[in-house]
């Protein structure tokens, strides 16, 4: 499978722990996105890289959040402190031209 | 949160009838995609449209970019049991950028 991966699919965590979420986009596309998505709505932008920089980051990325993608290949999703609102799917997309395709996602429940 | 208005919200159809859903936005896009979520997947690629006018067709999808840039539509003939899903138009004004998405349609097709 060459599509984008993401890990892990699922993640139960309790409020005011961290978590890590990992994406490994399409070999070969320079450019890594972040949206999260909650129940009954579309995607929401998060981040993007291109290749190792990150280049726009949303206002809905609070101080708790980074990410990171060392050597402009996997990315990571940090969320420090996590809150019930945090709870969401976490989706990883990837592209090199304005088509951008997704992983399956992570599901964060925060308890 | 999101600027794209996407309708109807919901639509419970017969196998083989027709389905039409459309995007606004108050803001003009350069670019238009229109994307297909499972539960609990990631969102699929299914068009993507670059010109004012264009006219795109992927088997039984047809999805035309507004002339004035400001809204899409995608048509779905001769709906089939998998069919079933919500789709989400998105919206790209920088060549490579976020995508804004609207809040989706479900199809619910009935045998």
């Amino acid at each position: 499978d060459t599509g984008v991966s993401q890990d892990p699919r699922h993640k139960i965590t309790k409020r005011g722990q961290n978590v890590t979420f990992r994406c490994d986009p399409i070999s070969e596309h320079n450019r890594l996105y972040w949206y999260r998505q909650t129940l009954g709505q579309g995607p929401e932008f998060l981040t993007y890289f291109q290749n190792e920089a990150q280049l726009e980051k949303s206002r809905l990325l609070s101080d708790r959040f980074s990410a990171e993608r060392p050597k402009g290949s996997f990315s990571t999703l940090e969320i420090q402190r996590t809150e019930q609102g945090d709870s969401a799917m976490y989706l990883c997309a990837s592209s090199f031209s304005n088509e951008q395709f997704f992983g399956p996602g992570t599901r964060l429940t925060v308890l | 949160g999101q600027q794209l208005n996407q309708s109807p919200q919901s639509m419970f159809i017969q196998e083989g009838e027709d389905v039409s859903m459309n995007c606004t936005s108050s803001s003009i896009f350069n670019t238009w995609l229109w994307y297909k979520q499972d539960p609990g997947e990631g969102p699929v690629l299914l068009i993507a449209l670059y010109k004012a006018g264009e006219l795109t067709s992927n088997g039984r999808l047809t999805a035309q970019f507004g002339i004035t840039r400001k809204d899409s539509f995608l048509n779905i003939s001769a709906s089939i049991p998998s069919d079933v899903g919500i789709y989400f138009c998105a919206g790209q004004n920088d060549s490579w950028g976020k995508l804004q998405f609207g809040a989706g349609t479900q199809v619910v097709v009935t045998p």
